[in-house]
This record gives structure tokens, sequence and C-alpha cells, in this order.
């Protein structure tokens, strides 16, 4: 079955710096891949996803992810980050003919 | 814009009582799906549904049920509530079942078991 694996549980950033979070997934086909993010006492929003095509995704809020196949990764940048990015991040992939399976999350924390 | 709507937002039960969790979308969307959410565990499938009276059983369906009537309700049912299901609870739909297509959430309901 289809996973992924986010590296890091937990990441901190000064505002201003380079935010990465990873992401890596095991799939035995082409996979479609999902960045979400949960601000505090809210559900799920969809930041950005891989279909097919251009491997370079631009989401919203300048969070953008590169699908590398030979990596098996799908990691998350923003190359500014700001107070408001503070939020658990989520990737995710369909799995056969079920919904998507998540992984466990990164909380991103924001230093000013 | 789709809209996903969680009945409660915040629910206390006591242990062994029977516990409805409502989702509502007005969308039009043929699946419908619960997942529970816990620190360093991530969110996990307990139930989804791809059509009116249709349930599949996700990763952990232990100890709950579901219910869809019709399309745009899909409920969640706690038959005897413990302490060990205190969880943040999210609800989701999506167009199909599978793919590219994406999911909308609703805002998450947040039940405490004394």
């Amino acid at each position: 079955a289809q996973s992924v694996t986010q590296l890091g549980s937990h990441v901190s950033v000064s505002e201003g710096a380079l935010v990465l979070l990873r992401c890596n997934y095991s799939s035995s086909v082409p996979p479609y891949l999902f960045w979400y993010v949960q601000y505090p006492n809210q559900g799920l929003q969809l930041l950005l996803k891989y279909t097919t095509g251009a491997t370079l995704v631009k989401g919203i809020n300048g969070f953008e992810a590169e699908f590398k196949k030979s990596e098996t990764s799908f990691h998350l940048t923003k190359p500014s980050a700001h107070m408001s990015d503070a939020a658990e991040y989520f990737c995710a992939l369909p799995s056969g003919n079920t919904p998507l399976v998540f992984g466990k999350g990164t909380r991103l924390s924001v230093i000013a | 814009d789709v809209k996903v709507t969680q009945s409660s937002r915040y629910l206390v039960k006591r242990t062994g009582e029977k516990v409805f969790l409502e989702c509502v979308q007005d969308m039009d969307h043929e699946n419908m799906f619960w997942y529970r959410q816990d620190p360093g565990l991530g969110l996990r499938l307990i139930y989804f549904s791809y059509d009116v009276k249709m349930k599949e059983k996700g990763d952990i369906p232990e100890g709950y049920s579901v219910s869809r009537e019709k399309k745009e309700r899909f409920s969640l049912i706690l038959e005897s509530a413990s302490t060990n299901q205190t969880s943040m609870y999210l609800c989701a739909s999506s167009l199909y079942p599978r793919g590219d297509t994406e999911a909308f959430f609703g805002q998450g309901t947040r039940l405490t078991v004394v």
C-alpha cells in the first residue's frame, strides 16, 4: 500500500527564513501527491497538489513543492516565512481505491 | 465554495453514552469520509462512503459505525463511548473517490469522553 513519511514532527524557523518541510512517499505507481495545512482549531485546507506534468507545483500563500521521482520526495518550501505560516502541515496521497492517506504531520513554528 | 459543516465544534460525553457526530456537505459530492486526528499519529481513516447507503471500513473502524441515508449527510456513531475515543474528528468530502481529487474538510469536532 502507498504511504507517506514526513521527516520531523516539529520545525522551527525565524521570520523571513526559508521553510523546508520534508515528505517522502512510497508508491508502486506514479502518484498523486497533496500538501494540506491546518491552522489552529480549524480543519484542513489544500495548499497544493501534484497530478501530472510540471514537477514544480505552486500553491497558495507562496508555498511550492517539487516532485522528484528519483528521490520519491515531495518537499514543501517557502522562501520567506511569515508569522501567519505557523500551522501543522500534512503530506498525503491516495492509496488504491481508498481516500487520502496522510503523513503524521509537521508542526511549523515561526519565531519573530 | 464547497462547505463541509460539522454539527458541533466541541462535545463532552460520558463513558458508555451513544454519540452522534453529524456532517453535511453542500456540493453534491459522492464521497464522504471520517478521520480521527491525534497528536503524533496524524489523520487516520475511520470509515468512508462512496454513495448513499454504502460504507467502507477504514483503518480504525472498531468502536464506530456510520450512517448515510442522504447524499449530503454522513454521520459517525460511537455506540458506547470510551475514554480512548477522546480525539479530534474530521469529516471530509470529495467529488471522486480517488486520484487527483481534492478532499474538502469540515472544521472538526473535538470530543472529550469523561
